[in-house]
C-alpha cells in the first residue's frame, strides 16, 4: 500500500468530458506533484505545489488545470481532453526539509476515446 | 537543461548472478539522486536517496553510488531474484527543485 492515494484507478472518457483526478496524502509533505507516463517512457513533470506555490510545466496544455485546495490535496481537472493524453497520471509528494524521498502513488489510468 | 540516462536499456540475467546498473547526468548541480522501481502499470517505488554530499547508499541486496563530478551514479543488485523483474529508473533533483528521469532499465531475472 502506497503513502500517497490516487482516485479513480481507471479513467475512461470522451473528448468533451470534465473530470477530476485527485490525490491525497497525509505526511505531511509541503510539495505535491503531477506526473504523465506514457507507455515504456520515464514519467514527466506537469505541474508542482510546493508551500502552496504553484510551479508549471510549460509545454502542459491548458486542458489540464490543477488544483490545490489544501496542503494535503492535490487535484487534477480535465476538460476537452485529446485521445494522445491518454497515458499513466501519477502523484507524488515530498518533505522539502531535510532532503527526503519522493513518494508516489499507483497512478490513475487515463483512456481518452 | 538537465538530460538523464541510463544503461543499458534493458538487461535479462538468471537468476543469482550480481547486476550493475548506469545513471548519467549532465549537469552536476543536483539536491540528490533517487533510484526508483517500477511494476508494469504501477506507481514508482523509492529504492534509495543519496544526498548530493553523500558517496553510496544501502538498503539489503541493494547498493547505490553517486559520483557527483563526474555525473554518474550506479544501482549494484547483490544475488538477482525473479521477483527484482522490474524497471528500474533513477531520476535527479535540481535546484530548481524539479525532477529529472531517466528513460529506466528494463530488468528480466530468469529462474
Amino acid at each position: 500500500d502506497t503513502e500517497v492515494t490516487q482516485t479513480p484507478k481507471h479513467l475512461v472518457m470522451g473528448m468533451t468530458n470534465k473530470k477530476s483526478l485527485k490525490c491525497e496524502q497525509h505526511m505531511g509533505h509541503r510539495a505535491m506533484y503531477w506526473y504523465k507516463q506514457k507507455a515504456k517512457k520515464p514519467p514527466e513533470l506537469m505541474f508542482v505545489y510546493s508551500y502552496e506555490k504553484l510551479s508549471i510545466n510549460e509545454s502542459v496544455p491548458s486542458r489540464f488545470s490543477p488544483e490545490c485546495p489544501n496542503s494535503s490535496l492535490l487535484n487534477l481537472h480535465l476538460h476537452a481532453l485529446q485521445p494522445e493524453d491518454s497515458a499513466l497520471y501519477l502523484c507524488a509528494s515530498r518533505q522539502v526539509e531535510g532532503d527526503q524521498p519522493q513518494h508516489f502513488g499507483d497512478g490513475t489510468r487515463l483512456s481518452i476515446l | 537543461k538537465q538530460e538523464v540516462t541510463q544503461i543499458p536499456a534493458a538487461l535479462s540475467v538468471p537468476e543469482g548472478e550480481n547486476l550493475v546498473l548506469n545513471c548519467s547526468f549532465t549537469d552536476s548541480a543536483i539536491y540528490n539522486l533517487q533510484w526508483f522501481r517500477q511494476d508494469p502499470g504501477k506507481g514508482l517505488t523509492s529504492l534509495l536517496l543519496i544526498q548530493s554530499s553523500q558517496r553510496e547508499q544501502t538498503s539489503g541486496r541493494l547498493n547505490a553510488s553517486l559520483d557527483k563530478s563526474s555525473g554518474r551514479s550506479t544501482l549494484y543488485i547483490a544475488a538477482s531474484q525473479p521477483g527484482d523483474s522490474a524497471t528500474y529508473l533513477c531520476a535527479v533533483l535540481n535546484y530548481g527543485q524539479n525532477f529529472v528521469f531517466g528513460p529506466g532499465t528494463r530488468l528480466s531475472v530468469l529462474p
